[in-house]
């Protein structure tokens, strides 16, 4: 575990459900992001949090819909995804620019 | 914006030899930082290295090394006596040092090279 906790793990849901990922960090960190890993491709940054305010939406599709209550939890809302949308969605956190992030394992998002 | 090159989509190696894993970014900056995060089957990220610009000397940690040419606009890692766990996707990201506005605030990443180690 590196402290950044992602739940669930593993998700499939339909196109008409709604779901949440979650994204807990216990490191002081004050930044939290949520990245987009599809196969054969760079991972997509979708959002930034800086201090729990949003400071980055990479143009995300508003089927997707973050919410970040305090400086250590971070949320991705789902609702009518499209097939595409399948792909391992990524939390990170960091304490400044030149540390690097640190990571949750993932949940892998199958959309049917 | 930043972007940032991995040629080899995988590589392979003996166990206990050398291995080098290429990375090159295209960037107006002078100042930035770059970073190698090794995934394995797991999933988990995890920071390999990291590379300040300013700073000449190529970074070490262990087995882990990185020839950083500036100029080139290269930041290559080098395995050392390759280990069985090492196998996984590498990820080469770049990130700015100072936010200048007018994109996404972040690390951005190569599409990786996957790791295979021979035993």
């Amino acid at each position: 575990e590196t402290g950044v906790t992602q739940t669930p793990r593993h998700l499939v849901m339909g196109m008409t459900n709604k779901k949440s990922l979650k994204c807990e960090q216990h490191l002081g960190h004050n930044a939290m992001y949520w990245y987009k890993q599809s196969a054969k491709k760079p991972l997509e940054l979708m959002f930034v949090y800086n201090f729990k305010e949003q400071t980055e939406n990479n143009s995300v599709p508003s089927r997707f819909s973050p919410e970040c209550p305090n400086s250590s939890h971070l949320f991705l809302h789902l609702h009518t995804l499209q097939p595409e949308d399948s792909a391992l969605y990524l939390c990170a956190s960091d304490t400044g620019r030149g540390y690097g992030y640190t990571f949750g394992s993932g949940t892998r998002l199958t959309v049917v | 914006a930043q972007t940032v090159t991995q040629s080899q989509p995988e590589m392979s190696v003996q166990e206990a030899e050398t291995v080098t894993l290429s990375c090159t970014y295209d960037t107006s900056e002078s100042d930035y930082y770059l970073f190698w995060y090794k995934q394995p089957p797991s999933r988990q990220m995890i920071l390999v290295i990291r590379q300040e610009a300013y700073k000449q000397q190529n970074a070490t940690e262990n087995r882990f090394s990185v020839n950083f040419q500036k100029a080139a606009k290269s930041f290559s890692l080098k395995i050392s006596d390759s280990q069985l766990g090492d196998a996984a996707m590498y990820f080469c990201a770049y990130r700015s040092v100072v936010y200048s506005g007018g994109g996404a605030d972040g690390l951005t990443f190569g599409k990786g090279t996957h790791l295979i180690i021979q035993p």
